[in-house]
Formats: structure tokens, sequence, C-alpha cells
């Protein structure tokens, strides 16, 4: 199984809501990325975590806030967010979170902020 | 300052056509390189990967070459097909300011289009 599953597919969010965006992935990975990428843009990375560990924080607004239950789940709770931050959102994984390691990538959830 | 980038933003060939995207990397000191795809709706996908102790590394239909003398990656697709077309970003993954962990980088992307 090489496959990172993200839910939901799409989401619509007013500015005042709470939501989270949920990643999981079976492939015994012990690092997990969230990218937020913009139309017609490469992703940018976020954050990382390494053994449920946040071991980069690409300096992301307080309204994003990552939570890594378990090596296997990721999670993007979100809350007072703007309309700039509509955009595809990213999970991916890797076996342990260094240099030298390829990322599986799931296929993102699309978020709109009304 | 780190950068990842490439020549051409859109490329159009014919069906059986061989392709090349380029890419050109700032960062002397990287030692890993991604070639991604990614289709309409979907996540980037991983084509092929090589590291800087090599110059030529061949999968099914695609090279990637690395040319450090200048910074340079190329894509190479052989034969291609209207299912290729995408966009193709070339990623660095480099140490997080010495802690070890992999950043990886994507460059701008080129959009491929594969005419029958």
């Amino acid at each position: 199984d090489t496959e990172v599953t993200q839910t939901p597919k799409h989401l619509v969010m007013g500015m005042t809501n709470k939501k989270s965006l949920k990643c999981e992935q079976h492939m015994g990975h012990r690092a997990m990325y969230w990218y937020k990428q913009k139309a017609k843009k490469p992703p940018e990375l976020m954050f990382v975590y390494s053994y449920e560990k946040l071991s980069i924080n690409e300096s992301v607004p307080s309204r994003f806030s990552p939570e890594c239950p378990n090596s296997s789940l990721l999670n993007l709770h979100l809350h007072a967010l703007q309309p700039e931050d509509s955009a595809l959102y990213l999970c991916a994984s890797s076996r342990q979170g260094g240099t030298n390691e390829k990322l599986f990538f799931g296929s993102g959830t699309q978020l709109s902020v009304l | 300052g780190e950068s990842v980038g490439l020549h051409l933003p859109t490329l159009s060939v014919q069906e059986g056509d061989n392709s090349i995207i380029n890419c050109a990397y700032s960062n002397s000191a990287s030692d890993y390189f991604i070639w991604y795809k990614q289709e309409s709706g979907k996540g980037p996908q991983f084509i092929i990967d090589i590291r800087s102790n090599m110059d030529k590394r061949q999968g099914q239909r695609v090279t990637v070459l690395l040319n450090k003398t200048v910074k340079h990656l190329s894509l190479q697709i052989a034969a291609t097909q209207p299912g290729d077309s995408a966009v193709y970003f070339c990623a660095e993954n480099i140490d997080a300011g010495g802690t070890s962990y992999g950043k990886l980088t994507f460059g701008q992307g080129t959009i491929l289009t594969v005419h029958p």
C-alpha cells in the first residue's frame, strides 16, 4: 500500500468556522508533511513531523494548527481563516524525514474560504 | 539563496516525440533531486530521483540527467504519450538548516501538453 489518503476532498468554510483536514498513511513512514498549493504554483512546505514531533514549521500563521496523534495520522486544524488561505492542501509522508527521502503525496483537500 | 527553477514554463509536443524538461538549481550543497508529475485534481506523483553522486538515472521511458557543474537537471520522456500531459516539477531535498531534517523545495513547474 503506497497510498496517502486525505479527507475531505473538498471543503468550503466561512471565516469564523473551525474545521480539520485529515491525512492517513499505512506505509510505516515516520515523517509526515503538510504543503499548501495555490493554483498554477508549486507546493509550499508548511509543517513537517518526524517521529510524531514537529520538526519544521515554516512560519505558518497560528490559524493553522497541525497535530500528529500517531505516526500514521496527521491533522491540520483550521480556525479563523482568510479568503487568501483558499488553496489545495497536500499531505505527504516519507520514511523518516531525512534529506535523501522521496515523499509520497495524497490527492489533497481543495479548500475554499468564503 | 536557495531556489529551484525551470527554463520553460510550457512545452507542447506531438505524440511519439521525445520531451525534455529542464530545471536549474542554485544550492550547490543539494545532493538529492526528485521529479514529480502532477495531473489536474491530483497530488504530485513520484517519477524518478537522482543523488548528486550520479550523472544519469533511467527509469521506464524516463531519464534524469544531472549536471552539477552548471547546477542543471533535466527530465527526458521517450515516446511521449497523451497520458503524459501534466505539470512536471523538479524538487530539491535539502538539509533544513543543519538539522538533518529534509526539506523538499519545488521548482516552478512546466506544463507539458501532448497532442495526438
